[in-house]
């Protein structure tokens, strides 16, 4: 199975801040892989698909980078509606694996 | 608009079964891979469950091999997940979502969730 790791767990950021999450894969998963965004109670919400495309609708603050096995979301500039858990996803192969999810609070 | 609505979740005794169901429209459903993704309380996201357009194939997670069933009514629109023999562990919400290929697959489209509690 592949293990997908996130870094940081946890980040308190100011609104204004750059903020960048890490997804490392334990295998090769060329540009196999989702950022979700998930907000207390509501199911999760599609960032970045394919490693880098962003999804029609979400803001262009958001991007994503990497391929093979390490992986960066990037938020230019933290808004206060981005206050969330984020996480990636793989789907290069069967079973299909999360991260644990990186909390983004407020600082 | 896309809709994904999920039902049939509840309270439910280790050892006995549950029907999710998933309601699909705003899309083309019969012309989805469809899936389960389930999110035990305070817990990460685990897939669960795929199931190809035409029912021909079904891939699952290990802990849910041999319990739970995955199938799908193109002529219903409708997902669905039949869980057995089930256990504390699979206290989770269970979410239905469409499997959309780009350059590669990922989950586009999510429902609401509907919550599974297994407890005495």
């Amino acid at each position: 199975d592949i293990q997908l790791t996130q870094s940081p767990s946890f980040l308190s950021a100011s609104v204004g801040d750059r903020v960048t999450i890490t997804c490392r894969a334990s295998q090769g998963i060329n540009s196999h892989l989702a950022w979700y965004q998930q907000k207390p109670g509501k199911a999760p919400n599609l960032l970045i698909y394919d490693a880098s495309t962003l999804q029609s609708g979400v803001p262009s603050r958001f991007s994503g980078s990497g391929s093979g096995t390490e992986f960066t979301l990037t938020i230019s500039s933290l808004q206060p509606e981005d206050f969330a858990t984020y996480y990636c996803l793989q789907f290069k192969s069967y079973p299909l694996t999360s991260g644990p999810g990186t909390k983004v609070d407020i600082k | 608009e896309v809709q994904l609505v999920e039902s049939g979740g509840g309270l439910v005794q280790p050892g006995g079964s549950l029907r999710l169901s998933c309601a699909a429209s705003g899309f083309t459903f019969s012309n989805y891979f469809m899936g389960w993704v389930r999110q035990a309380p305070g817990k990460g996201l685990e897939w669960v469950a795929n199931i190809k357009q035409d029912g021909s194939e079904k891939y699952y997670v290990d802990s849910v091999k041999g319990r739970f069933t995955i199938s799908r009514d193109n002529a219903k629109n409708s997902l669905y997940l039949q869980m057995n023999s089930l256990r504390a562990e699979d206290t989770a919400v269970y979410y239905c979502a469409n499997y959309v290929r780009g350059a590669a697959y990922y989950f586009h489209y999510w429902g609401q969730g509907t919550l599974v509690t297994v407890s005495s």
